[in-house]
């Protein structure tokens, strides 16, 4: 059972589009994890939100942490075919595991 | 580099024959985590290390599997009598015991096929 949901799972969009992927869960998390990963290779951070409310930018790439720290958003804008990969959302609730999404999928086509 | 190594990358075996992961941390990190990714699913947790100590297992780790971290630096994940099931990545993961966040940094993975 994934505690996490992601949506879409996959998504396709041209260069240059802008584009928002979601976490959802009905757990509280003292922390959330975004990461990307690519084919055959383990998950990079993207970034750590811990405060409900937080906004986090890392240059094209906007982290939204749920007032409630139940649920995130990542918004892409003008997105490059660089940002083509796996988007893992992982939460931490305290008793030292991760409970990882499955992952929303980011194609961009130059 | 001073982040997470896994070695090996990549593992082809027969079932019923025995592997050996091995996972070498950030040199200050104290807690070390492994986890198994099946295709289309995200990581899922499989147990956790402060320091030496085992402290947590999940219900996946079945006594095929057993996971070691000696001397309270790199770790080895021994799985027993392979299964074609366990064919999946292997992602061994660290953290530091300072800070606020439960940040935790991933290696590279270890693919293993069981034929």
């Amino acid at each position: 059972t994934q505690l996490l949901e992601q949506s879409p799972q996959f998504l396709s969009i041209q260069e240059g589009e802008n584009l928002t992927v979601y976490c959802n869960s009905s757990s509280v998390f003292s922390s959330l994890q975004w990461y990307r990963q690519e084919p055959g290779e383990g998950p990079v951070l993207l970034v750590t939100v811990v405060t409900g409310g937080e906004v986090k930018k890392l240059k094209r790439l906007t982290f939204q942490f749920g007032d409630a720290r139940k649920d995130s958003s990542l918004h892409i804008t003008a997105a490059q075919p660089g940002d083509t990969g796996l988007y893992l959302c992982a939460g931490a609730g305290g008793n030292n595991r991760l409970a990882f999404g499955k992952g929303n999928q980011v194609v961009v086509i130059p | 580099d001073t982040g997470v190594s896994q070695d090996p990358r990549h593992k082809i075996t027969k079932r019923g024959q025995n592997v050996t992961f091995r996972c070498d941390p950030i040199s200050e990190h104290n807690r070390l985590y492994w986890y198994r990714q099946t295709l289309g699913q995200g990581p899922e947790f499989l147990t956790y290390f402060q320091n030496e100590a085992q402290l947590e297992k999940s219900r996946l780790l079945s006594d095929r599997f057993s996971a070691e971290r000696p001397k309270g630096s790199f770790s080895t994940l021994e799985i027993q009598r392979t299964e074609q099931g366990d064919s999946a990545m292997y992602l061994c993961a660290s953290r530091g015991s300072s800070g606020v966040t439960d940040t935790q940094y991933f290696g590279p993975g270890t693919r293993l096929t069981v034929l």
